[in-house]
């Protein structure tokens, strides 16, 4: 089976760091993709983890725990075009698809 | 820059029309794929392609067809329109490996009257 878990909705201010949890439960495990959404927008690619640890861009990092079924997306020195809705997306078993978790909307006020 | 390109912006349809959505992709991508959104629900895969004229049901086929029948070109088609398949739907692209992403168009908002 599949199953992806993420909060459905996070507020944060200006300037801050906001951590992003992720939990999936796959049949197997090929990869995790991040994408952000801006309302009205495509999904556009943020990270992409296949191996345990942190991976970092900028401001913005996503970690795996493969054992722990577990992923989180930081960011920091959040600004105002921050406020998205921000997609955990793990690999299929067979290593064909993407399956998306429902997605966490952000708000960053000031 | 990955460019995938879908016909339409919004598109109003009736009840039991045959409905068509086109996208193109211009970067050569052997996979294909089409989604729709809706709230509370996220994206659901629909179909995908990973060549011409090969297809793989996602996990809402029911209601929807789709033809490969060139590389850059991945249509949608709804057989019989519903009013329960207004959504948002959305094509995206993708080279064969699984570790690059996947490359979204802008999507396309489509009302079933």
């Amino acid at each position: 089976g599949q199953n992806i878990d993420q909060p459905t909705e996070m507020t944060a201010t200006e300037g801050a760091i906001v951590q992003i949890n992720c939990t999936y439960q796959t049949s197997g495990f090929n990869g995790l993709f991040w994408y952000q959404q801006h309302a009205g927008e495509a999904p556009t690619f943020l990270s992409y983890n296949v191996l345990d640890g942190l991976e970092e861009k900028g401001r913005f990092s996503s970690f795996l725990s493969r054992s722990k079924g577990y992923s989180y997306l930081l960011l920091k020195e959040l600004q105002m075009k921050d406020s998205a809705s921000y997609l955990c997306a793990p690999i299929n078993q067979a290593g064909t698809a993407l399956i998306f978790g429902k997605g966490t909307t952000l708000s960053v006020s000031s | 820059d990955v460019k995938v390109t879908q016909s339409s912006r919004y598109l109003v349809k009736r009840t039991g029309e045959k409905v068509f959505l086109e996208c193109v992709q211009d970067m050569d991508h052997e996979n294909m794929f089409w989604y729709r959104q809706d709230p509370g629900l996220g994206l659901r895969l629909i179909y995908f392609s990973y060549d011409v004229k090969m297809k793989e049901k996602g996990d809402i086929p029911e209601g929807y067809s789709v033809s490969r029948e060139k590389k850059e070109r991945f249509s949608l088609i709804l057989e019989s329109a519903s009013t329960n398949q207004t959504s948002m739907y959305l094509c995206a692209s993708s080279t064969r490996d699984s570790n690059q992403p996947q490359h979204f168009g802008d999507g396309t908002r489509l009302s079933i009257l």
